[in-house]
């Protein structure tokens, strides 16, 4: 596609709920990054795909986040048992090279809501 | 901890005003930093400076990084109300030394500008 696309672009869930937020990247694009924003703070890095393979999860908060890549292109970011901390933008980003940001385009974001 | 730290949080100006907001960081093995432009919800990307005392342009907007002091500025020039966004700071680690990727961005909490007509 031309950009980033993210779907949904908002999401209200029930407290205790499973949601899937997806991510297509821009065709071409080895290298594919999620980051959750929270009002009135910068992104903050959640993991990082090389390929299939997640090369860096370092920023999953903890285990009900799991994000999956099994193609190398579309990328789903799972989470479980809902809490209403979890509540923030979910931002993708996709780009050629693995480490240079520079070339990583970022999608209009998913807003999840956890009431 | 690594950290990135910018200033001021909010900023409003008048159009045609000259801004200048402000970035530092704190980040193990440092590689490069990047700005950001962000209108709603998705960042823009500005610059990326590696290199000290290297001036970035593009248009109004300028960059320039300090690698002895640690920290970055972004100017604009002229503003217009079309300026109004949130700019965020991010610093990019080293490729470790194993060999692995790295591909994270450390971000800043962003500086709001507001550009009134």
């Amino acid at each position: 596609g031309a950009g980033v696309s993210q779907t949904p672009s908002n999401k209200v869930t029930e407290k205790g709920k499973y949601v899937e937020l997806r991510c297509d990247p821009i065709s071409g694009h080895t290298a594919l990054y999620w980051y959750r924003q929270s009002l009135g703070q910068g992104p903050e890095f959640l993991i990082y795909f090389q390929g299939t393979g997640a090369a860096d999860d370092s920023g999953l908060p903890n285990d009900r986040f799991f994000a999956v890549r099994p193609e190398g292109s579309v990328s789903t970011l799972k989470i479980q048992r809902t809490e209403r901390g979890d509540s923030a933008v979910y931002l993708c980003a996709s780009s050629f090279a693995p480490v240079t940001n520079t070339e990583a385009f970022f999608g209009q974001g998913t807003r999840l809501t956890v009431v | 901890e690594d950290k990135v730290v910018q200033s001021p949080l909010s900023l409003v100006v008048h159009e045609g005003d000259t801004v200048t907001l402000n970035c530092s960081y704190e980040v193990t093995n440092f590689r490069s930093l990047l700005w950001y432009k962000q209108e709603k919800k998705a960042p823009t990307f500005l610059f990326m400076l590696t290199s000290s005392g290297i001036e970035k342009k593009s248009g109004r907007l300028s960059s320039i990084l300090d690698k002895k002091e640690l920290f970055s500025i972004l100017n604009i020039t002229a503003t217009q109300t079309g300026d109004s966004a949130i700019y965020l700071c991010a610093a990019a680690p080293r490729r470790s030394n194993y060999g692995g990727s790295q591909g994270n961005l450390i971000f800043g909490k962003g500086t709001k500008l507001s550009v009134k007509p």
